[in-house]
């Protein structure tokens, strides 16, 4: 069963818009969320995190939301780059266990 | 270098062969993780060891695939006679309290 789901694999933006990439969980007892970032040939870099106990993080142009009562969190990027141009995969784990990770969605943005 | 180090970064192998992976973590980092990666999908957790301990292995973990961490230190992963379901990117991941740091991977071609 895929208990962190996003739903878009692919999402194409334009230069300076925002970017929303949206994840899905089923577990309800993950408590801590995070997006990494991934380069073709390259291990995911770390983005952002939020825990359970927030519904907002926000770092510079990077904002997760999380909505627990739906099991949804989403990534804002505000203003998107070209350079953010990757795949970006959501993940949970619960009490510092293992992460389990979402499908990925390929986002790229369009000079 | 305080990332994690991953090594080979690439290995290309006759179906039937054994490979050994191995992954340096962050020194202070008592957690250390495998996943792996194929193509259009999300790491997959395949185990994790606290300081030497195997804590936790995944079904996908046959018993082909062996791991070990000793002293608590660096982690191999081998494969035993290799097939082309194996054709992954292995990732390693090491990490103190809820700070993941993952390596930049090991691509395993099968041929």
């Amino acid at each position: 069963d895929q208990q962190v789901k996003q739903n878009s694999p692919s999402l194409s933006v334009q230069e300076g818009r925002i970017s929303i990439l949206n994840c899905d969980y089923t577990n309800s007892m993950f408590d801590y969320f995070l997006w990494y970032k991934k380069y073709p040939a390259e291990g995911p870099t770390f983005l952002i995190s939020i825990s359970s106990i927030k519904d907002k993080n926000e770092d510079g142009r990077f904002t997760v939301f999380l909505n627990k009562s739906a099991k949804h969190l989403s990534l804002h990027i505000v203003p998107s780059q070209p350079g953010d141009s990757a795949v970006y995969f959501c993940a949970a784990s619960a009490e510092g266990a293992k992460l389990v990770f979402g499908q990925g969605t390929r986002l790229t943005i369009n000079p | 270098d305080t990332g994690v180090s991953q090594n080979p970064r690439h290995k290309i192998t006759k179906r039937g062969q054994n490979v050994t992976f191995r992954c340096d973590p962050i020194s202070e980092h008592n957690r250390l993780y495998w996943y792996r990666q194929t193509l259009g999908q999300g790491p997959e957790f395949l185990t994790y060891f606290q300081n030497e301990a195997q804590l936790e292995k995944s079904r996908l973990l046959s018993d082909r695939f062996s791991a070990e961490r000793p002293k608590g230190s660096f982690s191999t992963l081998e494969i035993q006679r290799t097939e082309q379901g194996d054709s992954a990117m292995y990732l390693c991941a090491s990490t103190w309290n809820y700070g993941y740091t993952f390596g930049s991977g090991t691509r395993l071609t099968v041929v």
